[in-house]
Parts: structure tokens; sequence; C-alpha cells
């Protein structure tokens, strides 16, 4: 596609529910990030894919938050029994490997909210 | 560990003044630095980076290893540059991103 494209836009869940979040990369970009940008914050990293490896999850913030790309193309985010605190926008992005040369795309974002 | 900081939440100019957002970075090795802008109900998207040594938009940055920084600047705010700019931050290894909190500017007529 013509960028990256997240849905849903939007999420509310109660408390203790569990949600996923999906992610359509810009065709043949073989890294994937996911970050989470909370109110006021700039984003902060969540985790990397290069094709269907997950090469990095050092930010996840608890094994509640789990993301998965099978194929190496489209990628989902899942987080079990929500908490208020996982309020936030689930930014994704993609790039070629080029990165310095072309930095990454992002997408428009699901805003979370956890009531 | 690398931190990216942003000191100003908020730089209000009057339009034709110059701008120079401020951006200074901790990281001991040879970082890759960005500069994205983030326009009203817009996606982020990408500014400048600093290995191209481009001028977008009339804006520029200059990586100063000594002081570690890598300033955004323009000589004359118009009001179409009023968004929000994140600083950010690739280390040599590894490909995430730091981004710094970010930068609100608002140029007024």
């Amino acid at each position: 596609g013509a960028g990256v494209s997240q849905s849903p836009r939007y999420k509310v869940a109660k408390r203790g529910q569990d949600v996923a979040l999906r992610c359509d990369p810009i065709s043949g970009h073989v890294s994937l990030f996911w970050y989470q940008q909370a109110l006021g914050q700039g984003p902060e990293f969540l985790t990397y894919f290069q094709n269907e490896a997950q090469l990095d999850k050092s930010g996840l913030p608890s094994d509640r938050f789990f993301a998965e790309r099978p194929e190496g193309s489209v990628s989902t985010l899942k987080i079990q029994r929500t908490q208020q605190e996982d309020s936030a926008v689930y930014l994704c992005a993609s790039s070629s490997l080029q990165v310095p040369l072309y930095g990454y795309t992002f997408g428009s974002g699901t805003r979370l909210t956890v009531v | 560990a690398q931190r990216v900081t942003q000191p100003e939440k908020l730089l209000s100019v009057f339009k034709g003044a110059p701008v120079e957002l401020k951006c200074n970075y901790s990281y001991s090795g040879s970082p890759e630095l960005f500069w994205y802008v983030q326009y009203s109900r817009q996606r982020l998207q990408l500014l400048l980076r600093h290995i191209s040594r481009e001028s977008i938009k009339g804006f520029t940055a200059d990586l100063n290893k000594g002081e570690t920084s890598f300033h955004l600047k323009k000589p004359f705010a118009q009001e179409e540059d009023s968004a929000m700019y994140y600083c950010a931050l690739k280390g040599e290894y590894g490909n995430k991103l730091v981004f710094g909190a970010g930068t609100i500017l608002r140029v007024k007529s």
C-alpha cells in the first residue's frame, strides 16, 4: 500500500479485556516497529521485527504485551488483561533496511482508552 | 544509555522570526539523528535526517558531536510551521529510534 495502515483508529476497552491492534506496513518494508505514545510524551519503543523474526522486544512493558508478524507483513500487537496505564496511542512504523537514508514511515496510530 | 532531551515543551514565535528548536542527546557512539514533525490531525512524518545534510521546508539541523546537540533551525518562521516536533536518535547497533518528549512550535501572525 501507499502508507502504513493501522486499525482500529480508536479502541475503548474495559479494564481486564484483551485487545488486538493491527498494522499493515508499506509493501516491501522488511522492518516493522511498534511504539507506545502516552499523552504529552514522545513515542517509546516497544518491539521490532525484521521480516517475521522478532529481533528486539526489550521495550514491551510486561508479559501482558505480545506482538507477532507470522508472514513477515501484517503485524498484530496484543495486550492481555488491559489496565488503565495501557491507555496510549500505539504507533506502528516500517522501513526498508536503509534506515539512515530513509528513516521510518509511521502509521496514524491506534488510540487505546482503558476504562 | 540512549537519551534525547528537548528542553522546551512549547516555543512561541511571531511569523518571520527565526526559530531554533533544541535537541540534546546522550550516546557514547556515533548516532544517527532525525527530526520528525506532526502537524495537527496528521501522522508523524520525517522532516530531516542528519546524514543527508539537507534543507526541508527551510529547516536545517547540524549535528554537533562536541555539544551532543542537533538543534533544528529556520531563519524565518511561517504560520504553517506550527506543529509538534520530535528529535530522535538511532544508535549504531539495533534499529530502534529513541525520541525526545517533543516541542510544540506555535507561529503567531
